[in-house]
């Protein structure tokens, strides 16, 4: 079983949609978490981190949920700007793993 | 403020030629610092990582190695590139202690021919 999943997507949205992706982490003493963006043939780059009590920067809200061992990434109000990839990663014992990404595809 | 620099951006090998890649990291001190690879379409596969000077952890067997000369430089080799070598490598950093978020370079397209 891979440490961290998600599903590949490609979520495909209109502008000015909502969309969400979940992200499940299977090791129970991962300590922190984070949400990147991963755009074609690029490095991905951090977007959020993500704590206990949810956190929130403009159109993009992490949730995470210890007790079921997974963590979410809400976008509102969608723009094309936004298509990319979305990788959520979890930390801790030195080593950051990372989910293989979900594809986000938004249309005009 | 921290940076990371990775070099080349592109390269084109043929197979059996070596392959050596740096990563530098500016503005802090005793990172951790880490060898990805990204295979197309897949997700990153730790390759290697180091605490400290020296100190090179390997997780994946495979005819490649590391090694960290100076405490904010990390490179990345292989005596001999195979075609299964092709990817994209990327060089990242974190601050000692594992829980913070991990900072990457720009990434080294690789293809091996």
């Amino acid at each position: 079983r891979k440490e961290v999943e998600q599903d590949p997507g490609p979520f495909n949205v209109p502008e000015g949609a909502t969309v969400a992706f979940n992200c499940t982490y299977s090791n129970s003493a991962s300590q922190s978490f984070f949400w990147y963006r991963q755009d074609c043939r690029k490095e991905p780059k951090l977007l959020m981190s993500v704590y206990s009590s949810g956190n929130e920067d403009g159109r993009f809200t992490a949730q995470l949920n210890r007790a079921s061992q997974y963590i979410s990434l809400l976008i509102r109000d969608s723009k094309l700007s936004d298509s990319a990839t979305y990788l959520c990663g979890t930390g801790g014992s030195y080593i950051p793993t990372f989910g293989r990404g979900t594809s986000l595809i938004v249309h005009p | 403020s921290q940076t990371i620099h990775q070099w080349p951006a592109t390269l084109v090998q043929p197979v059996g030629s070596p392959l050596s890649l740096e990563c530098t990291v500016e503005g802090t001190s005793n990172p951790n610092l880490y060898w990805y690879r990204q295979a197309a379409g897949r997700g990153l596969q730790l390759l290697f990582y180091s605490v400290g000077i020296g100190q090179i952890s390997s997780e994946v067997p495979q005819n490649l190695s590391a090694s960290r000369p100076q405490d904010r430089q990390f490179i990345l080799s292989s005596k001999k590139l195979l075609l299964s070598d092709s990817g994209f490598y990327l060089c990242a950093w974190s601050a000692q202690g594992g829980t913070v978020a991990a900072f990457f370079g720009q990434g080294t397209r690789l293809t091996v021919v």
